[in-house]
């Protein structure tokens, strides 16, 4: 059954703290891993599309890489304006099947 | 350009009455998805349209769901006999093939059923 695991469920960083959120899946053959960023009563707000193992993407403070088993979400010198719920997902067909998320908090 | 906009976005329910959500995807967006969140949960998969077919139908709860996009644009989430487990947020997002299968979100209609 295809799983996505994301690690922790909750993270507390001082503002300038770097870190890394995890999402580990068990996927047949995948076909595109996706980071979105979510903020309280809103949708989720697309952040990268990664294909294939070793590939990384960046925008601003955020870096996502990826291998075959996980993804990583680097956060680095994080603001604030950071603080979301941070959700991972695998594209199983032409459906995403998401994680749980990860709500970080960013205290300035 | 504008987003995906979904109404209403709050819709208040009393049990067994029947409600119709909105979604108007990107002008362009072939592909159309609707997605059910519960509070401090990940988005879960209900249904997918290309264009007016509806392809994928495996994640509707039950046959109390029903959706339809007539037109290959404008699609309605209709639930009928409203439960309270119904009670959740209601996604709906929509992706061009051409953009690497990203799904791109609207804000979501928050249905409290009572």
């Amino acid at each position: 059954e295809d799983q996505v695991t994301q690690s922790p469920e909750a993270l507390r960083l001082q503002e300038g703290e770097s870190s890394s959120l995890n999402c580990s899946y068990t996927v047949s053959g995948l076909r595109g891993l996706f980071w979105y960023r979510q903020d309280p009563g809103k949708g989720p707000e697309f952040l990268f599309t990664l294909y294939s193992a070793g590939e990384e993407k960046e925008k601003e403070r955020l870096k996502a890489t990826l291998t075959k088993k996980e993804s990583f979400l680097h956060i680095t010198a994080p603001k604030p304006e950071d603080s979301a719920t941070y959700l991972c997902a695998v594209l199983k067909v032409e459906k995403l099947v998401f994680g749980k998320g990860t709500k970080l908090t960013v205290n300035p | 350009g504008a987003g995906v906009s979904q109404s209403p976005r709050y819709k208040v329910a009393k049990r067994g009455q029947d409600v119709a959500l909105r979604c108007d995807p990107i002008s362009g967006h072939v592909s159309l998805f609707w997605y059910q969140q519960a509070l401090g949960q990940g988005p879960e998969f209900l249904t997918y349209f290309q264009n007016e077919a509806q392809l994928d139908k495996s994640g509707l709860p039950s046959d109390r769901f029903f959706a339809e996009r007539p037109e290959g644009s404008v699609s309605t989430l209709k639930i009928q006999r409203t439960q309270q487990e119904d009670s959740a947020v209601y996604l709906c997002a929509s992706s061009s093939t051409t953009m690497g299968r990203a799904q791109y979100f609207g804000p979501g209609t928050r249905l409290l059923v009572l």
